[in-house]
């Protein structure tokens, strides 16, 4: 199953409204994580099941979707948040992340 | 706390073999799903392979099917990936990370990684 992402990047100001998007080849119900990596550093699980917030993940972050589309929002971009974000799937396997939309500062 | 530690990696001649080990603590080890990601320099992720808690289920890539085998020490808490005949793209940081009770679980922990450089 292959993943897209759209944007590819993004430029943003703090206190903006960000959304990212994901589309899967076929139908992957709600089997959709979203995580954040920043430079040199592992990824951070943020949603899973499409949109459910992991422990610990600012409610700033919420995640929707299901079956091919998917949508990350940030509603109100913070200083940390800037990073690549990637989905992934976990429909099947093998397991395939998106290529990554990286979010940088206007 | 849930510590993921990989250890293992380093320069290797393409074709030769390096084995990853990844040492876990702060969970019930054997309670759980693991998997190992990789990341190419200033590329993305991508799963390499899984291993179910009790070993009875794995899972590869096909870049690296009959290549890699992923294997797991439930007594000694740690994960393995034993890499044949490497090639210059299997060159990547590789992630050691938690999976969850089923094959659809997220990765909610991952190690910092261990650098593999497959060159001559």
């Amino acid at each position: 199953i292959q993943l897209t992402q759209s944007p590819s990047f993004l430029s943003a100001s703090v206190g903006d409204r960000v959304t990212i998007t994901c589309r899967a080849s076929q139908g992957i119900s709600s089997y959709l994580a979203w995580y954040q990596q920043k430079p040199g550093k592992a990824p951070k699980l943020l949603i899973y099941a499409a949109s459910t917030l992991q422990s610990g993940v600012p409610s700033r972050f919420s995640g929707s979707g299901s079956g091919t589309e998917f949508t990350l929002t940030i509603s109100s971009l913070q200083p940390e948040d800037f990073a690549t974000y990637y989905c992934q799937q976990l429909n099947s396997y093998p397991v395939t992340f998106g290529p990554g939309t990286k979010v940088d500062i206007k | 706390e849930v510590q993921l530690v990989e250890s293992g990696g380093g320069l290797v001649q393409p074709g030769r073999s390096l084995r990853l080990s990844c040492a876990a603590s702060g969970f019930t080890f054997d309670d759980y799903a693991m998997h190992w990601v990789r990341q190419a320099p200033g590329k993305g992720l991508e799963w390499v392979s899984g291993i179910s808690w009790n070993s009875g289920s794995t899972g590869y890539a096909d870049s690296v099917k009959g290549r890699f085998t992923i294997s797991r020490d439930n007594a000694k808490n740690s994960l393995y990936l034993q890499m044949n005949s490497l090639r210059a793209e299997d060159t990547a940081l590789y992630y050691c990370a938690k999976g969850g009770d089923s094959s659809s679980s997220p990765f909610d922990y991952w190690g910092q990684g261990t650098l593999v450089t497959v060159s001559s």
